[in-house]
Order: structure tokens, then sequence, then C-alpha cells
């Protein structure tokens, strides 16, 4: 069975970049999308970004300039870095697979705040 | 304010049927296949529909989606205590580049 597991801070201050890592065990890391998504205290999901088997990325147009995602093979982890972070950036970030269908294993998620 | 337009909740009594709506646009629901998640409080979201109307393996039938135009569905049947959660619809959307968008969710509550 596939698991995903998000690792990383759980605070960060402003203006900082925030670091996570999605490590997936029970499958391959390879051939298959890999996504973070993010959901603010009380509020909707918020999909952030891809990065695809051939580690081609698409990013939600409205964080483009601050977020980058990377793939390691080689460790079966991909990773979000998301840079100059505010108090809006305060969530639960969750890593999730695509293969077939969009978004088919998630992770269980993992709460950051932004504060000083 | 999210770009898919859900009823933020709907109720009903056990054993009865709920319809939750996703309304979109050309770019995103129009043009490309819709997806449902179930949450759980605490917990992450699950894959409930994909491309409009299939369930993963493991998904009973009392849940099913349908999509017409720029809107699309989920109907539960035989509603069941555990179903509450919050239900989101999900697609890409082309304007600007292509990106996934999700609906702003849909609390079901079993009365």
């Amino acid at each position: 069975q596939v698991r995903l597991q998000e690792s990383g801070p759980g605070l960060v201050k402003p203006s900082e970049t925030l670091s996570l890592t999605c490590t997936v065990s029970g499958g391959s890391i390879t051939n298959f999308d890999w996504s973070w998504i993010r959901q603010p205290p009380g509020k909707g999901l918020e999909w952030i970004g891809y990065i695809d088997h051939n580690a081609t990325t698409n990013y939600n147009p409205f964080l483009k300039s601050r977020v980058t995602i990377s793939l390691d093979t080689s460790k079966s982890q991909f990773s979000l870095r998301l840079t100059s972070v505010t108090a809006a950036d305060t969530a639960d970030y969750y890593c999730a697979r695509s293969y077939v269908a969009p978004f088919d294993y998630w992770g269980q998620g993992i709460p950051v705040t932004v504060s000083s | 304010q999210s770009v898919l337009t859900q009823p933020p909740s709907v109720s009903a009594p056990p054993g009865q049927k709920v319809t939750i709506s996703c309304s979109g646009s050309r770019s995103n629901i129009g043009s490309n296949y819709v997806s449902w998640y179930q949450q759980v409080p605490g917990t992450a979201p699950k894959l409930l529909i994909y491309d409009n109307t299939k369930r993963p393996s493991g998904i009973p039938d009392r849940f099913s989606g349908s999509k017409s135009g720029t809107s699309a569905t989920l109907d539960i049947t035989g509603l069941q205590t555990g179903d509450e959660a919050t239900y989101y619809c999900g697609t890409w959307d082309v304007n600007l580049s292509a990106h996934w968008v999700f609906g702003g969710g849909t609390k079901v509550t079993v009365l």
C-alpha cells in the first residue's frame, strides 16, 4: 500500500522560506505525478503545484513566483519550497499522488504556522 | 473566493439522499473532468469520484457523480452518520495557465 509522509518544521518566521519533504513508501515514485496542497485553518483546499515523472513542474499561478517543487527519486522524496512566507501561508500542508485519478493518495498532512 | 461554487452546507436524515452541486465555467468544468473528495474532520481528504463518474476501488456505489455543461453534481444516497464530512469538487482550469482548482467545500450533516 502506497504511503505518503510529510515532514519539516512546524514553525516558520515571516519572510523566511518554508521547506517540506514528502517521503513515498510502498510503491515507486517514478511514473506518477506528485502534488502539494494546503488548507488554511477552517478553510478550503488550495492546490500549490505538482511535479511529474519527468520532473516537469506546474504551479498555481497565484503562488508561482514563490514556489519550487523538486523530486529526488533516489530517496523516494519530493519537496516544497515556499519563499517570503507571511501569516497567510499558515496552513495544513498535504502531499498527494496522481496517476489515473487526481490525488488518489494523500499524506496525513503537516501543520505549519508562520509566526515570529 | 473559489472559482468553483459549492453550497456551504446540506443536510438530511439517515437513509435519505443529498445532492451537492459544483458550478464552474467553460475554462474549468466545461472542458475538463471533475473529481470529488471527502474530508472527515481532522483527517486528510479522500478521493471519492474521478473523471466525473468513476469510483475508485472501495468507494461504495451510494456515492455517484455526474456532469452537465459547466456544472457537476455529487449524489449520496442511503445517507449514513459516517458520511458527515466536507466534500470538495475539483478540476483543471485553463485560464492563465492550466492549474488545479477546488470548490469551497460543502459540509454534509446527517440529522
